[in-house]
């Protein structure tokens, strides 16, 4: 079965740079979810995407944003990265239906960020 | 707030013992999803179990169980006879069931190495 595709799976950036981090969710799935993992610790929530609205907001900084498209990929863009950025960043994707028990969210593999 | 809490932080056992992951959670929530993630070394974060707030049945899944104590708020993950392939980061996580607020709230984690 299809699952969420991240891209890339690894990327290294300098301080102050920008980082653009894809999204692929499973077909059909409608909403998008962004999660950072730091080192050593748990996923933390970012930011989430339903038909292409910001549908809910974590802990995300304001130099990350993020947006979906029509095909409902995804991108995350991160700008002036600093050294704390350095995470595993996941999407998951989930179909949302409105009448029915929320759907398992199924996460991608996640990209890997390294700033130096 | 939500919040879930896994007191062992890293736990070492022999291979073919049995292991069980504490699991605590805190929500203000009538309805409400529970989860628990596998993380290999690779990264990536595997599902292997979500659980309704009403169905408080225990479930067997080969060598996986989970006992859910709703009274308690407890929502354990035992391996009966481990194996080496089950070292890995185990995340509980919790998740709300109504409205349109479905972020993943995470644990800190217990790494679980099995010895050989």
């Amino acid at each position: 079965a299809a699952g969420v595709i991240q891209s890339p799976r690894h990327l290294i950036k300098e301080k102050r740079e920008t980082a653009t981090l894809k999204c692929y969710p499973i077909p059909r799935h409608d909403t998008v979810y962004w999660y950072q993992q730091g080192p050593g610790q748990d996923p933390q929530f970012l930011i989430s995407f339903y038909e292409k609205m910001q549908s809910d907001k974590g802990s995300i900084p304001d130099r990350f944003s993020a947006q979906q498209f029509s095909d409902y990929h995804s991108e995350l863009n991160m700008s002036s990265l600093e050294l704390g950025d350095s995470a595993l960043y996941f999407c998951a994707s989930s179909f949302f239906r409105k009448r029915a028990a929320k759907e398992t969210q199924y996460f991608g593999p996640g990209t890997r960020l390294l700033v130096l | 707030a939500q919040k879930v809490t896994q007191a062992q932080t890293e736990i070492s056992v022999v291979e073919k013992e049995d292991v069980t992951l504490d699991c605590v959670y805190e929500t203000r929530d009538t309805t409400y999803y529970l989860f628990w993630y596998k993380q290999p070394p690779s990264g990536e974060l595997v599902f292997l179990i979500r659980r309704n707030s009403f169905d408080e049945q225990n479930e067997i899944s080969g060598r996986y169980s989970w006992n859910f104590q709703k009274s308690t708020s407890s929502f354990n993950f035992t391996i009966t006879a481990s194996q080496v392939v089950d070292s890995a980061v185990y995340f509980c996580a919790l998740s709300e069931a109504s409205g349109r607020d479905d972020k993943i709230i995470f644990g800190k984690g217990t790494r679980l190495h099995i010895l050989p």
